[in-house]
């Protein structure tokens, strides 16, 4: 299969622990993408990466969560001090620069962490 | 700043009739246009999208949909449902943003679709 994967697939932690997703984007492809997805609602994004920096972050994004890739392959995300409330799907996306306005880019999803804190 | 609407929350359609499931969006500039599916417990799978050209972009499955500037609209369209279809549709647009580089698509909240048999 040479599609975005995530580890793990579902997550479920007390309130209060750290926890850290991981994401395998489709290999070279150099920009990948983290959304959440609360339920009913669509996928919001979080962060972004271009190779190994880290070019945007939404105001969604709070202190309490980091985002790295490294090497700029795989890609972690990592929640720390857990609350109710970061209950939800974390999906990744990865897409491949294609030009200079990027425009005929196309993001291809995995198939999602589901989190869930007690 | 972009966005994009999905007046429904559900479209019920008979298998074997078409169907449409309805996105309308506001951008500044040039609109890049996605549509996505997700089934149960999974992620988005792309469907189409519009960047330039025919109004008319045929995609995955069967499906395709009308680009109409007029009417701020990209429709999402099947001629012929099949029960198999049944799952939740969502349209985005690319953030062009306040400055260039900026490629995060944001999402409609999603229509679910269900085909009877």
């Amino acid at each position: 299969d040479t599609g975005v994967s995530q580890n793990p697939r579902h997550k479920i932690t007390k309130r209060g622990q750290n926890v850290t997703f991981r994401c395998d984007p489709i290999s070279e492809h150099n920009r990948l993408y983290w959304y959440r997805q609360t339920l009913g609602q669509g996928p919001e994004f979080l962060t972004y990466f271009q190779n190994e920096a880290q070019l945007e972050k939404s105001r969604l994004l709070s202190d309490r969560f980091s985002a790295e890739r490294p090497k700029g392959s795989f890609s972690t995300l990592e929640i720390q001090r857990t609350e109710q409330g970061d209950s939800a799907m974390y999906l990744c996306a990865s897409s491949f620069r294609q030009g200079i306005s990027g425009r005929w880019e196309t993001q291809y999803f995995g198939p999602g962490t589901r989190l869930l804190v007690l | 700043a972009q966005s994009v609407a999905q007046p429904e929350d559900q479209v019920n359609v008979a298998e074997g009739n078409p169907l449409t499931v309805k996105c309308t969006y506001s951008v500044s500039g040039n609109p890049y246009l996605f549509w996505y599916v997700q089934y149960p417990n999974r992620g988005l799978q792309f469907l189409l999208k519009y960047i330039t050209g025919d109004n008319l972009v045929k995609g995955s499955y069967g499906f395709e949909a009308e680009f109409n500037k007029s009417q701020t609209s990209f429709h999402l369209k099947k001629p012929s449902a099949l029960v198999s279809d049944s799952a939740l549709y969502f349209c985005a647009v690319r953030d062009m943003g306040a400055t260039s580089g900026t490629y995060k698509y944001i999402f409609g909240t999603g229509t679910r679709l269900k085909v009877l048999a």
